[in-house]
């Protein structure tokens, strides 16, 4: 079955260290997005890629680094410069602006 | 560039009907309306695009007033299984530096009581 899978679902780590959270697709999708959610914020935009070895910054890139070396996959890292770093984060894909988007079952990251 | 969405709530009897409105301060390409339950992935529901053309489900209608950048979802005889908080997504019709964002509203929150 087609879809878009994050993982994990559930992820902690220390104050200060970097951590990778997993997007991938087999929906043959071009654009991929991450988004941060917060209570009461809804979701705000962190990165997004339109195309392969291409991506642009969200409104709250800072803290934040993505790469998009293959289709499938768009990872987000969330290095130490991130202030705030607990938060649910949900994953994205769409075929583009005239379609809608799928999302990934997110990954809640907890940072002590 | 977060679209604007009100209410911030809303509480129903099952039955009863809600409308829930999103604005943008920008032109708009597309406005996506999806519903999250707690903890879950969002869901989509519907699609409205410029010039008219609109795809989604089949008991949840929505409108989009492209020149007021405006789209409003409407629930009739809401069920219980409604019960969730629902978003507004937009693409902005600007060909710049945006194209291709899908931002997000702040979210509603609808309580369906039996």
């Amino acid at each position: 079955d087609g879809g878009i899978t994050q993982s994990p679902k559930y992820l902690f780590r220390k104050e200060g260290q970097n951590v990778t959270l997993s997007c991938e697709q087999n929906l043959n999708h071009d654009a991929m997005y991450w988004y941060r959610q917060d209570p009461g914020q809804g979701l705000r935009l962190i990165y997004y890629s339109q195309i392969v070895n291409d991506f642009q910054k969200g409104d709250i890139a800072e803290g934040y680094s993505v790469s998009r070396e293959k289709k499938e996959s768009f990872p987000l890292t969330v290095t130490s410069a991130q202030k705030n770093p607990t938060a649910f984060y949900l994953c994205a894909s769409s075929m583009g602006v005239r379609t809608e988007a799928f999302f990934g079952q997110g990954t809640r990251l907890t940072v002590v | 560039q977060q679209p604007v969405q009100s209410p911030q709530a809303v509480i129903l009897r099952e039955g009863e009907d809600a409308v829930i409105n999103c604005s943008s301060s920008k032109a708009l390409y597309s406005v996506h309306w999806y519903r999250q339950k707690h903890g879950e992935a969002p869901v989509f529901l519907m699609i409205l695009l410029k010039g008219g053309e609109q795809k989604g489900h089949e008991k949840i209608s929505a409108s989009f007033n492209e020149k007021k950048q405006q789209s409003s979802l409407y629930l009739t005889a809401s069920q219980l299984s409604y019960s969730g908080t629902y978003f507004c997504g937009t693409h902005l019709a600007d060909r710049g530096s945006t194209l291709g964002r899908l931002y997000f509203g702040r979210g509603t929150q609808l309580t369906v009581w039996p």
